[in-house]
Order: C-alpha cells, then structure tokens, then sequence
C-alpha cells in the first residue's frame, strides 16, 4: 500500500532553534516529493518540489533532503521563526497521475518565543 | 503574485442542497485541482481538470460531484446532494504543468447541517 508516514506528529521548539522534519515513504514508482507548510485554516502552500535525481534542494530556511534508495526526505528548518509555525506536509506522487498523489498527516510546528 | 481565489471563504447549507465552491486559478495555468480536507484529516486528492475535461478522479469524487470551467477563468466544483460527511475545507489548486508545483488557494469551508 503506498503510504507516507511523517515524523514526528508535532513539535514545539524555541524561536531561533533548528529542527528537522521526517517523512517516509513506500510510494512506487517514484515521481516526486513536495513539502508544503499549511497554516491552520489556510491552503498549502509549496515549499520544495524534488525529483529522484534530486538529492538537497534549499528555499531560504528550509533544505529538503531527499534519499531515494530508502524512500526518506527530511525537511530543515534554520533559525526557525515564530511564524513558522505551521503543519507541514509531505507529498509523494508515485507517478505522472494526479490521482497517485500521497498526502502525508503532516507534522505541526510551534514555535515559541 | 498571482494567486489561486477562492469563494465563498465559509459555506454553511443544509443536508440535501446543491453547492457550488467557485475558484479562480492563476491565469497562465493549464491544470486544475480540487482537495478536499476534513478537520484534523489528510488532504485528499478529489478530481483534476485540464483541456475542457477531467483527467483523473478519486474515489471521493462519486456521482454527487461535478466540476465546470464555464468560462475562461472560473473553476467551480458542484455538490448536487450534501451529506453531513461533506463538510471539510475544499481547496482548489492550479499548476502550469503536471510536474510543476500546485498552488492552492485559501479553501472554502463547508459546514453541511
């Protein structure tokens, strides 16, 4: 079953703090991984879009890491900000369909002052 | 920037009427999509939409949904019958190309009593 698992549920670090976000995925084939950070009642907004090839993809603060062979990607939050907090979704398409979209639940991030 | 509008921002109707969610996607985009995301749950992929016809649909999408692009800027997603089970934010997305990112809008929220 393709599925993709985040890690971890939620988080809550201080302003100015690192942290890492996980996503695993068993999606196959493997078109591509996004990450997008969902403000509480807002719509997704992309942050990163990585194919196979593709192994680190940076966005300002945030670097996206991408390992294929294992089917993980972290997302890399730097001097995190109080407006980053938000949830933040892993998506992996297993192939060229919108359909074969897989929506991770997402890890919500508080960062506090 | 341009940006993916939806509305109405907050629809409340009653079990058993027809609802229109209207959006307008970024003017150069070819592709379109509708998700659906009901409070505390995974986005989920509804339908998308490119050349006059959909291309792909999920399960979600049964026979009590339709979408219409009835001009050449409005993209609408029709529920003929609501069920309380459709009440969920519905967020509608535009993209250049399959491959590229999506971008979403802020979501309608539909509360079906």
């Amino acid at each position: 079953k393709n599925q993709v698992e985040q890690s971890p549920q939620s988080l809550i670090i201080l302003e100015g703090k690192n942290c890492t976000l996980q996503c695993n995925y068993t999606v196959s084939p493997f078109s591509n991984l996004r990450w997008y950070k969902q403000d509480t009642g807002r719509g997704p907004v992309s942050l990163t879009i990585m194919t196979f090839s593709e192994n680190t993809k940076s966005n300002r603060r945030y670097t996206a890491t991408l390992d294929a062979d294992t089917k993980q990607s972290s997302l890399h939050i730097t001097a995190s900000q109080l407006s980053d907090s938000a949830s933040y979704i892993c998506v992996v398409s297993a192939g060229e369909g919108d359909n074969d979209m897989r929506f991770g639940a997402g890890t919500r991030l508080t960062v506090k002052p | 920037e341009p940006e993916v509008t939806q509305t109405p921002s907050h629809q409340v109707t009653q079990m058993g009427q027809e609802v229109i969610l209207r959006c307008v996607p970024i003017s150069n985009h070819l592709y379109f999509y509708w998700y659906r995301q009901i409070l505390g749950q995974k986005v989920e992929f509804l339908v998308s939409f490119y050349n006059n016809e959909i291309s792909e649909k999920s399960e979600i999408f049964d026979d009590q949904f339709s979408v219409e692009r009835p001009d050449g800027s409005n993209f609408t997603l029709k529920i003929r019958s609501t069920k309380l089970e459709d009440s969920a934010m519905y967020f509608c997305a535009s993209s250049s190309s399959e491959a590229t990112e999506a971008f979403f809008g802020q979501g309608t929220r539909l509360t079906v009593v």
